[in-house]
């Protein structure tokens, strides 16, 4: 089983349109969540941590279960720049290593 | 603020090749490591460091080598690059393992 699992999508929304995808993870020794996003062909780059108690920002919400051991992420008000892959990442306390999930491709149409 | 630079973007290699790939950070960040990107999976990563004179081997460490002479530089050389090493490639660095890492623009390598 993979350390962390990712509905693949692609997820089709038009713009202004809420999208919303989960991240589940296997280790419950993880400390940090993290989303990061990834334009087509580029770097991943930081979107947000994500705490237990669930953070905004702006047009962004992020929620933590650590019942179920999976991670959120709710896009409101869709627009066309949000198009990339959002990958889970993973971090377990005194663990040097990052575990990324495979991420979630959306896709946001005018 | 160049963050990391990572150079070539683009390389084709005949299997049996040996090459490296440079990585160079201005943040002073202790923690470099090198991940590779295949379709359908997620990073894996390859070899890390904690500081300079510091390396270890991370998930796919086997045809690769590093070092880290300075806090600035860590290269990722292929020894006897064979075509299950095509993948794109990606160096990041961040402060502390459960701070942001900031990732290099990639290498997209082909080996035939």
């Amino acid at each position: 089983r993979k350390e962390v699992e990712q509905d693949p999508g692609p997820f089709n929304v038009p713009e202004g349109a809420t999208v919303a995808f989960n991240c589940t993870y296997s280790n419950s020794a993880s400390q940090s969540f993290f989303w990061y996003r990834q334009d087509c062909r580029k770097e991943p780059k930081l979107l947000m941590s994500v705490y237990s108690s669930g953070n905004e920002d702006g047009r962004f919400t992020a929620q933590l279960n650590r019942a179920s051991q999976y991670i959120s992420l709710l896009i409101r008000d869709s627009k066309l720049s949000d198009s990339a892959t959002y990958l889970c990442v993973v971090h377990r306390e005194h663990d040097y290593k990052l575990s990324f999930g495979a991420g979630t491709t959306v896709t946001v149409r005018a | 603020n160049a963050g990391v630079t990572q150079t070539p973007k683009f390389q084709v290699l005949k299997t049996g090749q040996s090459m490296t790939l440079q990585c160079a950070q201005d943040m002073n960040h202790e923690y470099m490591s090198w991940y590779r990107q295949d379709p359908g999976m997620g990073l894996r990563l390859i070899h890390y460091s904690v500081g300079a004179g510091i390396t270890d081997q991370g998930e796919v460490p086997n045809g690769y080598n590093v070092s880290r002479s300075t806090t600035e530089d860590f290269p990722l050389r292929l020894l006897s690059a064979a075509p299950s090493q095509t993948s794109v490639y990606f160096c990041a660095s961040n402060q502390a393992t459960n701070t942001e890492a900031f990732f290099g623009q990639g290498t997209r390598l082909t080996v035939v």
